[in-house]
């Protein structure tokens, strides 16, 4: 059954560094999106990507993140300069058309 | 704004029938979707309802919705141990492009 992928499962960076999550979402799908999950809170919606654009981002998701589909199978999130807050389980999701999003096991990101 | 409200812990006993519910505030949502979330794992789609359905079924899964008081169950029969995780409610935003998730019910299963 094809499945999301995402890399690294675990991800440990310093304060103010940069860091990029990589995300293969499910072949056929063409929507893709990130969502972030501070430890024993809600999951939280960051972005939503379409037709190499961004079709929908929340208050989260500001300057010091990006997204991008380098190429046909990836999908990746960069945060440009970490912070404390950061530190989530992020996940990367896709689906084939608007609603039924599959999810990836998540990438634990972890600020020092 | 949108919101998804589910109480936090359930706890049953193995072989009994679980229920979970979820309160939502979107009524154009076109689905309407359970997760689970077992410990240090991402989140899977356990099944999900189409707005215009009242009620599904899916082995031992039965999702009831109730779209007048925008409440939505999900039932589980003859509960096992595995079953024990994190159930998130979600459904979608107005504009179909993210979901709104609740906090999650944590489901203790005792034998």
């Amino acid at each position: 059954e094809p499945e999301v992928t995402q890399t690294p499962s675990h991800q440990v960076t310093q304060m103010g560094q940069e860091v990029i999550l990589r995300c293969v979402p499910i072949s056929n799908h063409l929507y893709f999106y990130w969502y972030r999950q501070i430890l024993g809170q809600k999951v939280e919606f960051l972005v939503s990507f379409y037709n190499n654009e961004i079709s929908e981002k929340s208050e989260i998701f500001d300057d010091q993140f990006s997204v991008e589909r380098p190429d046909g199978s990836n999908f990746t999130l960069k945060i440009r300069s970490t912070k404390l807050e950061d530190s989530a389980m992020y996940f990367c999701a896709s689906s084939e058309g608007r609603g039924l999003e599959f999810f990836g096991p998540g990438t634990r990101l972890t600020v020092l | 704004g949108e919101d998804v409200e589910q109480s936090l812990f359930l706890s049953v006993r193995e072989g009994d029938s679980s229920v979970i519910n979820c309160t939502y505030t979107d009524s154009s949502s076109t689905y309407l979707y359970w997760y689970k979330q077992e410990p240090g794992a991402g989140l899977q789609l356990l099944t999900y309802i189409f707005s215009n359905m009242d009620m599904k079924q899916d082995q031992r899964l039965t999702v009831l919705l109730n779209k007048k008081d925008k409440h939505l169950s999900l039932r589980i029969a003859d509960t096992q141990t595995g079953d024990s995780a994190i159930y998130f409610c979600a459904e979608s935003n107005q504009a179909g492009t993210a979901l709104i998730f609740g906090k999650g019910t944590t489901l203790s299963v005792s034998s």
